[in-house]
Formats: structure tokens, C-alpha cells, sequence
């Protein structure tokens, strides 16, 4: 059974960089049928997916327009764990965070999310 | 992107009786290529990470009970509780994978009447 523990900041002031990490047990971050995504929900925006990392003989990134120009997804295979640094907060960025897993034998759908991390960027 | 659209907004059903909630997309979201629609449904409840219900559309992911069903295919999708329990009352999200972005439906919320 795959767990996911998120770690990070949960308070933020506006311009600030906001950085979590994801821990993985029980599967690999360079699994050659898994992807690993960051995924945020607002009452304002909903859920909204912000990008993805994986590897297929190299590592791969896809990010979501609206944010590409400030995010950026890593990985680190010694951990086994993978991050996301989102450049520049505002207050429209108050969320709750969660990192997702994508798997092929659930039809390639995210089927397992972590805990969540509500991240408050205010002043 | 592909915009998901859930209706109803809410749901309220007594125990034991059938909730079905509907999400349409704004483009296809049949693979031609396997022919799934990569159209998944999730149960949220508060405090709680999403939990993965249904993928491709109308497989149930395991451990699922099997008063959870989907169906659908293209653009238009539903989800049905053939009998609902106190255990279901949640907000349920419709989801695209078949392209990027990956994007949510706006959520039904199923209550007890």
C-alpha cells in the first residue's frame, strides 16, 4: 500500500516561494508506470491540477498555464519523494495542496492522493 | 481545456433510494486509439482527500461497493448510488485525464433527505 506523506509551510506572506515535499513509501518515484502530481483545491478555483513528474528512461515535467512561469516539480530518487516549489504567492494561491499518484492499473486516473496540506498566504 | 460541467449541484435522496448525478465535458473524452474515456469519478469527504470511485468511465476501482456505477461515453457521464447509505452523503467530482490539463468538475454534494 502506497503512502504519501506531504511536509511544508503551511502560512505564507504574499511574494513568497512556497515549497512542499512529497515523502513516497511503498512505491517508486522512478517508476516506469507511474506519474506523480500536484494537484490544489480552493472554494474559489475548485480542484485544480497544476502539473506532473515522471520518468521514462528520462525524467519528464508538464505544467498547467496557469501557473507555468512560477512552478517547478523535482524529483530526488535517493529519497524517494518529489516537490513542488510555486515562485511569487499571492492570496489567490490559498489552498489546500495535495500530491497525487497516477498509476496504470487504475485506467491512468490519480487513485491516491496525499493528506493535504492547506497553505494560507496572507499578510 | 476541457471543461467539466456537473449537475445538479446538490442531491438530497432519502436512505436507501437512487442518486444520480450527471457531468458533461466539453470536448470528447474518448481515446480512440484503446476506445476508453478517461473520465473518472471521486467521493470527497470533508476533511478528506479525494477517493478514487470509477475510472475509464464505468470500472469500479477496487474495494468499491458495487452500489457505485458509472456510465457514459463522449461528453455526457453519470454517476449512480443505486441505494444510498448514510456513509455516501459526500461531494462527488467528475474528472478528464485524456488530455492536459486535467480538469474537475465543480462538484455535486449528495445529502440525506
Amino acid at each position: 500500500q502506497v503512502q504519501m506523506q506531504q511536509s511544508g509551510p503551511g502560512l505564507l506572506k504574499p511574494s513568497q516561494t512556497l515549497s512542499l515535499t512529497c515523502a513516497i513509501s511503498g512505491d517508486s518515484v522512478s517508476s516506469n508506470s507511474a506519474t506523480w502530481n500536484w494537484i490544489r483545491q480552493s472554494p474559489s478555483r475548485g480542484l485544480e491540477w497544476l502539473g506532473r513528474t515522471y520518468y521514462r528512461s528520462r525524467w519528464y515535467n508538464d505544467y498547467a498555464v496557469s501557473v507555468r512561469s512560477r512552478i517547478s516539480i523535482n524529483s530526488d530518487t535517493f529519497k524517494n519523494q518529489f516537490s513542488l516549489q510555486l515562485n511569487s504567492m499571492t492570496p489567490e494561491d490559498t489552498a489546500v495542496y495535495y500530491c497525487t499518484r497516477v498509476r496504470g492499473g487504475s485506467g491512468w486516473a490519480i487513485d491516491f492522493w496525499g493528506q493535504g496540506t492547506l497553505v494560507t498566504v496572507s499578510s | 481545456d476541457i471543461v467539466m460541467t456537473q449537475s445538479p449541484d446538490s442531491l438530497a435522496v432519502s436512505l436507501g433510494e437512487r442518486a444520480t448525478m450527471n457531468c458533461k465535458s466539453s470536448q470528447s473524452v474518448l481515446n480512440t486509439s484503446n476506445n476508453k474515456n478517461y473520465l473518472a469519478w471521486y467521493q470527497q469527504k470533508p476533511g478528506q482527500p479525494p477517493k478514487l470511485l470509477i475510472y475509464w468511465a464505468s470500472t469500479r476501482e477496487s474495494g468499491v461497493p458495487d452500489r457505485f456505477s458509472g456510465s457514459g461515453s463522449e461528453t455526457d457521464f453519470s454517476l449512480t448510488i443505486s441505494s444510498l447509505q448514510a456513509e455516501d452523503v459526500a461531494v462527488y467530482y467528475c474528472h478528464q485525464y485524456t488530455s492536459i490539463p486535467w480538469t474537475f468538475g465543480q462538484g455535486t454534494t449528495v445529502e440525506i433527505k
